[in-house]
């Protein structure tokens, strides 16, 4: 249990484009996912928090209009990258939590973007 | 704010090798404690936690940490390496938000 997918798994887009990443939670109903940003070589920065239904919670830094996220249902979050630019590049990860008193997150297989 | 250090960014151990990867958190509250595993271009993975209870927490992978309040500690120690558990671990922090260490790659030797 607790299988949470992410789509695509790598991304290539031309700057300026904008991109879609999808994350599902398979087998439970996620009220709370996370979008993380994971630069080489370094940790994992969150970027944002997203509870179904409402709008998403930026981390100080990171745009907003740069960065869509939509939670629109309780095992669909996306992340839009708008205008794309080679900085964007990073493996971007999502995870899902289940509960609004639950600890645990639950992470996906992340995804690659490349902007050439 | 919470912080997680991890001390060494890079582990080496030979093969059979006890494995010690360290961590220190920053809080006057406890908070909740998980070691996470990563492999090249994959997500997380949970390796154990620590809520409530029992300090010693054993995981997967024979994988177990013990939590230390007084020295604010969560250090993750396996007896003996395999080279399948050549990785990178993530020490993490949760008051509702998770926030991760700096992360330790663990290169285990033949």
């Amino acid at each position: 249990g607790a299988v949470v997918s992410q789509h695509p798994s790598r991304v290539i887009c031309k700057s300026g484009t904008s991109v879609k990443i999808e994350c599902r939670s398979l087998d439970f109903q996620a009220t709370t996912m996370f979008w993380y940003r994971q630069f080489p070589k370094q940790s994992l920065m969150l970027m944002a928090t997203s509870n179904e239904g409402s709008k998403a919670t930026y981390e100080q830094g990171v745009e907003k209009d740069k960065f869509l996220i939509n939670h629109a249902s309780l095992t669909l979050s996306t992340l839009t990258v708008t205008s794309a630019h080679p900085e964007d590049s990073s493996f971007y990860i999502c995870s899902a939590r289940q509960g609004t008193s639950s600890y645990e997150q639950y992470f996906g297989p992340g995804t690659r973007l490349t902007v050439t | 704010a919470q912080s997680v250090t991890q001390l060494g960014s890079h582990v080496s151990v030979s093969e059979g090798a006890l494995v010690l990867l360290r961590c220190n958190y920053s809080s006057s509250v406890p908070p909740y404690l998980f070691w996470y595993v990563q492999y090249p271009n994959q997500g997380l993975q949970l390796l154990l936690k620590y809520t409530t209870g029992a300090t010693l927490v054993k995981g997967i992978n024979g994988f177990e940490a013990e939590f230390k309040k007084s020295e604010t500690s969560f250090h993750l120690t396996k007896p003996s390496a395999h080279m399948s558990d050549a990785a990178e671990y993530f020490c993490a922090v949760s008051y509702g938000k998770l926030t991760f260490g700096q992360g330790t790659i663990l290169t285990v030797h033949p």
